[in-house]
Parts: structure tokens; C-alpha cells; sequence
């Protein structure tokens, strides 16, 4: 079945600057990778997604990125304001079950 | 369009008790999806249902939980004489169906049970 490493899983930066998060998966059959981002005590929201046919997608401050040879994705929030605070998860579909990774604490210091 | 509903928000048993947590998919959606969330980690997948059939229960206990998706009414997930370590969040989301377009996974709020 698919696993789904992500890295780091603690990140702190400090406003303004750039966050990176990456993440592998072992299915090559997964073609769906969404990225979550989770506030304390909240649901998981939908932030952005990326199909296996797409390279690279942006939607203002966030851009994912896909290596479908390498597997592994990556997301990218550029000028990280302090309500970017919150733990983000990368997930692979391959179709029919979502599996998330791990998760990553992102901290952004005013 | 109401969004995934779930039921209770929080639920409060004591060890022994059943837990029975409740999830109502979005309207046209016919997949229904558990994940469970310990404190401080990650989502992990429990169950999928389509309505009257369990799909894939490969992450769920084998003993004391159980799920269903019934033809009428929410999709429920039994937990038998609960534990401690059950203490968590689950979360139930919904979609579509199969095929392309059809994997965005709507969360609903999700029923924190604490074991006490």
C-alpha cells in the first residue's frame, strides 16, 4: 500500500520568509496529492492540490510542486504572514483511499 | 449545501462503555471515509464505506471497532468497550466517488472522545 514520508516535521521561520515542506510516497499508481492545513482543534482544509500531469501549481502565496519520477512533492509558502501558523499534511491518492503523511508543526515568528 | 455533519462533538465515556460516533457525507456524496487522530500525530485512515458496503477496513482494529454505511440514514463507527488509548480526534470525510475529480476529501468537524 502507499506510505507517505514528510519532512521536516517541525519548522520555524520567521515572517516573511519562505516555508518548504517535502514529502515522498512509495505508489506509483497515486496520481492526486493534496496538501491540508490543520489549525489547532480544528478540521483539515483543503489548501491546494496537484494531479500527476502537472509539474508545478501556484494560487497566490502557495506553490506545489511535483517530482512524479523522484516521488516526492513539495509545498511552498512564500512571504509566511503569523496565520500561516499550523500543522500542514501532504497526502497521495491513488484513486480510492487518501493516505496523509505525518504532518508538519510550521511556526511563524512576528 | 450542507457540509460533512458530525456527531457529537465531543463524547465523554468511561472505560467499558460503547462509543458510537456519527457521520452524515455531504449531499450526493456516496463515500464515506474514517481517519483517526491521536493527540499530536497525523491522520490515519480507518475505513471506507460506500453506502451498504465496506470497501477497505485494512486500517481499522480488528477487535472492538466496527463501521457501517447503511442505504438510509449516517454512517456510523462502533467503538465496544472503549480504552484510554481511543482517546482521540475522528474525523469522517466524504466524496464523490471514484475517478478523477472525485478525490477531494471534505472533513467534517470531528467528534474528540476522551476516555476516562
Amino acid at each position: 500500500g502507499e506510505n507517505v514520508e514528510q519532512h521536516p516535521s517541525t519548522l520555524s521561520v520567521q515572517e516573511g520568509d519562505s516555508a518548504v515542506i517535502k514529502c515522498t510516497y512509495s505508489d506509483s499508481a497515486s496520481n492526486y496529492f493534496p496538501w491540508y492545513k490543520q489549525e489547532l482543534g480544528k478540521r483539515p482544509q483543503l489548501i491546494i492540490d496537484i494531479r500527476s500531469n502537472v509539474g508545478e501549481k501556484k494560487d497566490q502565496r502557495i506553490a506545489v510542486t511535483l517530482n512524479k519520477t523522484a516521488k516526492h512533492f513539495s509545498l511552498h509558502i512564500t512571504e509566511t504572514q503569523p496565520e500561516d501558523s499550523a500543522v500542514y499534511f501532504c497526502a497521495a491518492s491513488p484513486g480510492f483511499k487518501t493516505i496523509f503523511g505525518a504532518g508538519t508543526r510550521l511556526f511563524v515568528k512576528a | 449545501n450542507a457540509g460533512v455533519m458530525q456527531n457529537p462533538r465531543h463524547l465523554v465515556r468511561r472505560r467499558g462503555q460503547e462509543a458510537r460516533l456519527r457521520c452524515s457525507p455531504m449531499k450526493g456524496h456516496s463515500h464515506v471515509y474514517w481517519y483517526r487522530q491521536l493527540p499530536e500525530e497525523g491522520l490515519k485512515f480507518m475505513v471506507y464505506l460506500q453506502k451498504e458496503n465496506i470497501i477497505d477496513e485494512s486500517g481499522m482494529p480488528k477487535e472492538r471497532f466496527s463501521a457501517e454505511f447503511p442505504k438510509e440514514g449516517p454512517s456510523i463507527l462502533r467503538i465496544q468497550q472503549v480504552v484510554r488509548g481511543d482517546s482521540a480526534a475522528y474525523f469522517c470525510t466524504s466524496s464523490p466517488g471514484q475517478g478523477q475529480g472525485n478525490e477531494k476529501l471534505f472533513f467534517g468537524s470531528g467528534t474528540q472522545l476522551s476516555v476516562l
